[in-house]
C-alpha cells in the first residue's frame, strides 16, 4: 500500500518568519507529486506539479524542491503572512492519474 | 464562472435514504475525480473518469455507491441506504491529461 506521509501534522509561525515542511513518499513508480493549499471553507487549490528530480519551482513567496531518489519534497514559505494560514497537502501521482494524498500539514501564522 | 461547480453544498438525510450529487468540471477537462474528505485527513479518492468511461473506482467504495458521467460532461455521484459512516465532505475534481486539479467546493453530507 503506497503512503504519502507529510510533517509536520500542524505548525504554528510568527508572522514575517519563514517555515518549511515536508512530504515524504516511495520513491518507485513515481510520475509526478503535487501541492495544493486547502484554505477553510474553500476549495483546494493546486500550487505545483513536479515531476523531474531536483525540480524547484517557485510562486510568490511559496517554493518546492523535488528529490525523487530519496522520496521526498519541501515546501517553502518565505516571510509568513497571516493569509498563508492553511492546511497544505501534497499528493503522489503514481500512475498518471491517480493520486495518493498526504493528511496534509496546517499552518497557522500568528499575527 | 468556469470553475468547477458542486451541487448541492450541504445535504441532511435520514439514515437510509438516498442520495444523489452533481459535478460540472471545467468543460474541457476530461478528467474528473471523485474524493471523500473526513475530518483531520487528505481527500480519499473515489472515482475517476477519462471523458465519460469510469476507469476506477476504489477497492473501499461500497456497492451503495455508484457514479456516471454521461457523455463525458457532468458528473453524478449516488449514495443508496446512506449510514452515519457516509458522513463526509464530497469533493470533486477535473483536470486535463498530465495536468493539476481543480477542485469544486465539495457537497457537505451529514447521514442522521
Amino acid at each position: 500500500i503506497l503512503n504519502v506521509e507529510q510533517s509536520p501534522q500542524s505548525l504554528h509561525v510568527q508572522e514575517g518568519d519563514s517555515t518549511n515542511f515536508t512530504c515524504s513518499f516511495p520513491s518507485s513508480n513515481f510520475y509526478a507529486l503535487h501541492w495544493y493549499r486547502w484554505e477553510t471553507a474553500k476549495s483546494p487549490e493546486a500550487l505545483f506539479v513536479m515531476t523531474l528530480n531536483g525540480d524547484e519551482k517557485k510562486k510568490g513567496r511559496i517554493s518546492a524542491t523535488l528529490n525523487t531518489k530519496e522520496g521526498y519534497s519541501y515546501l517553502y514559505i518565505k516571510g509568513s503572512q497571516p493569509e498563508d494560514s492553511a492546511t497544505y497537502l501534497c499528493a503522489l501521482d503514481h500512475s498518471n492519474y491517480q493520486l495518493i494524498w498526504g493528511a496534509g500539514t496546517k499552518l497557522i501564522i500568528k499575527p | 464562472d468556469t470553475g468547477v461547480s458542486q451541487d448541492p453544498r450541504h445535504k441532511i438525510t435520514k439514515r437510509g435514504q438516498n442520495v444523489t450529487f452533481r459535478c460540472d468540471p471545467i468543460s474541457e477537462h476530461n478528467r474528473l475525480y471523485w474524493y471523500r474528505q473526513t475530518l483531520g485527513q487528505g481527500p480519499e479518492f473515489l472515482t475517476y473518469f477519462q471523458n465519460e468511461a469510469q476507469l476506477e473506482k476504489s477497492r473501499l467504495l461500497s456497492d451503495r455507491f455508484s457514479a456516471e458521467r454521461p457523455k463525458g460532461s457532468f458528473s453524478t455521484l449516488e449514495i443508496q441506504r446512506t449510514e452515519q459512516g457516509d458522513s463526509a465532505m464530497y469533493l470533486c475534481a477535473s483536470s486535463s491529461t498530465n495536468e493539476k486539479l481543480f477542485f469544486g467546493s465539495g457537497t457537505q453530507l451529514s447521514v442522521l
